[in-house]
């Protein structure tokens, strides 16, 4: 199984700071690499696909970089609506698999 | 607009089974693949498997293989997730999703089916 590592795994922050999230996976997965944020009690909802491309209707603060098995999710000025959990998620192989998250806090 | 619509919340005893349904509104639903992800209290989601709208060919997870069938049933435009043999550890909110054959990222997503496990 690809084994999905996020760091970090909580932060705390401001409105209108830049944020970056990092996702290393344990084997090569190309850009297999999607993005989800997820508010408590929702469920997921996916920001980034295919790791660059940006899901119709979400905000162009969020981007997404990398390949292999490095990945990275910008958030370019923090909104208060993003606090939130985000997961990074490979759709390289089976078992699809899951970081274990980054939870935004408000500082 | 594309909406999945899960089942209530479920109770049930060890050992016993649990399934869960997914509704499609608003897309073919045999152009599609549906998953099941859960995802149980401050944990990461996991990925249980899918079931292709079309063919209804199947892929689980190893860890769940023994333990889990997904079906659909096409004239209702829904999906179903059975999981046999409940321990406490299987409790967790059930989600299906929806992906495009082959790209397996889900949008959207049911809004989640709360399975508790407790004697």
């Amino acid at each position: 199984d690809i084994q999905m590592t996020q760091s970090p795994s909580s932060l705390s922050a401001s409105v209108g700071d830049r944020l970056t999230i990092t996702c290393r996976a344990s084997q090569s997965i190309g850009n297999h690499l999607n993005w989800y944020q997820q508010k408590p009690g929702k469920a997921p909802k996916v920001l980034i696909y295919a790791a660059s491309s940006l899901q119709s209707g979400v905000p162009s603060r969020f981007s997404g970089s990398g390949s292999g098995t490095d990945f990275t999710l910008t958030i370019s000025s923090l909104q208060p609506e993003d606090f939130a959990a985000y997961y990074c998620q490979q759709s390289y192989s089976t078992p699809l698999t899951f970081g274990g998250g980054t939870k935004v806090e408000i500082k | 607009q594309v909406q999945l619509v899960q089942s209530g919340a479920e109770v049930r005893e060890p050992g016993a089974s649990v399934k869960v349904s997914c509704k499609a509104f608003g897309y073919t639903f045999t152009g599609y693949t549906i998953h099941w992800v859960r995802q149980a209290p401050g944990q990461r989601p996991e990925w249980m498997g899918w079931i292709s709208g079309g063919s209804g060919n199947t892929k689980y997870s190893q860890k769940f293989q023994d333990r889990v069938t997904i079906t659909t049933d096409t004239s209702a435009s829904s999906a179903y997730m059975e999981l046999s043999s409940l321990t406490s550890e299987d409790t967790a909110v059930y989600y299906c999703g929806t992906s495009v054959a082959g790209l397996n990222w889900f949008d959207p997503w049911g809004q989640g089916t709360l399975v508790i496990v407790s004697s």
